[in-house]
Parts: structure tokens; sequence; C-alpha cells
């Protein structure tokens, strides 16, 4: 298994601001990926963290508005960029270890973004 | 594309069994998964299936059936602590997710 760790664990922040949600896992890992959960809905993935090179971000998704990045293989940030409201949402952060049984993917505990 | 369908709510009796139905159509298929999502937490790991057939894990089993897109989970001898949404997963090349359906358990 993994854990990991997300900071912060909330955030209230400003339209138009932009914060930085930091993930940590205690083991190298062989995929990271960032997923948003908005209120009363399932998770959407939002891209793969690459160690090394750029993300691959899913569509509706872009970098411009939600840059990572990934220096090693244990730590990965995603930034929200120029907020609005509706980017109120939980941002999750998970991993799939290179020895897992099913491949099975770790969640962080979240990040709960609220944007006023 | 990825569309994985799942009931949204569901109510059950204390010590009951609940089946919670999924299915799916997916552009490529390398597993199934099943997670339990407490409110304000993030998902945990249940089950996998990528062969046919039932795998049975104490009070929770999943089946699946590839030819058909369908895959199920079980919940037996239910527990006021089994409240909480499960979500079905599919897995490609990455995990997409179902809608999740929340399960509430009355005593």
């Amino acid at each position: 298994s993994a854990v990991i760790s997300q900071k912060p664990s909330r955030d209230i922040c400003q339209r138009g601001t932009s914060l930085t949600i930091q993930c940590q896992v205690d083991s190298q890992v062989t995929m990271m990926f960032w997923y948003r959960q908005q209120p009363g809905q399932s998770l959407t993935l939002i891209a793969t963290a690459n160690q090394g090179s750029e993300a691959t971000y899913e569509s509706g998704f872009v970098i411009d508005k939600f840059p990572i990045s990934r220096p090693n293989l244990t730590f990965s940030t995603l930034t929200v960029s120029n907020m609005s409201p509706e980017d109120s949402s939980i941002y999750l952060c998970s991993v799939e270890p290179a020895s897992g049984d099913y491949n099975e993917q770790f969640f962080g505990p979240g990040t709960r973004l609220t944007v006023l | 594309g990825q569309n994985i369908d799942q009931p949204t709510e569901m109510t059950a009796t204390e010590g009951a069994i609940v089946q919670i139905n999924c299915t799916y159509q997916t552009s490529g298929f390398n597993g199934l998964f099943w997670y339990q999502q407490h409110a304000g937490e993030a998902p945990t790991f249940l089950s996998y299936n990528v062969l046919d057939g039932l795998e049975e894990k104490g009070r929770f089993s999943s089946f699946l059936s590839r030819s058909k897109g369908y895959s199920y989970l079980l919940l037996k001898e239910l527990q006021m602590k089994d409240s909480a949404s499960y979500l079905c997963a599919v897995r490609d090349l990455k995990l997409s997710f179902g809608a999740g359906t929340t399960v509430t358990v009355r005593a």
C-alpha cells in the first residue's frame, strides 16, 4: 500500500487567486494522478502527473488552468489558477504503486477548496 | 469513451443484504474496481475483478461478467458503518468512475 498526504487539507480562497496543492507519498510510485470531486458527484480525472515531463491532461482540463509538477517519484503539485467559484471542489491525489497486486490506485485525503 | 452506470441511492436495513449493480461500456478493459467512500473522506479500495466470476472478501463480494459489461457489489450482514457511497470504476488506460451509489443502512 501507499500512504499519501496532501497539503493543505482545506482552504478558502478569493476569486482570481491561485492555490497550489501538494501531494507527498511515502514510497516511490510509477503513476500519480489528480482528480476533482465536485459536491455530490463522483471523481473526474484531471491529469496524469508524469515524472520529468509535462502532465497528460484529460479532455476539458488545460495546463494553463491546472499546472502540474512532478519533480520526483514521491511528490507532485497541482495548482488551481485564476480561481472562480466553479472551482470549489475536493481535489484528490491518487497513486498507483509499482508493486501493487491489482494496479490498485490509492487516494490521498483530499483538499477541500472553497472559492468565494 | 467511457459510460459507467450505477443506481444513485439504495436503502437497506441493518443485517440485510444489498446488491449494487454497475454496467459499463468502455473502449478497452483492464479490470473493474469497487471503492467505498464515506462522507468527507477519500475513497478506499474494496475489490477488483478482471476475470468473469465472483470474488469474495469477508462480508463483501464482487461479480463480473465481461461479455455483458456488468458487475455487482454484494454487501452482506449490513452494519451501520456500511452507510457510504460505493463507486464502480473501470480501467482501460486510466481509471474512470461511475457517479457512485449512496447506501443508507437503517436500524
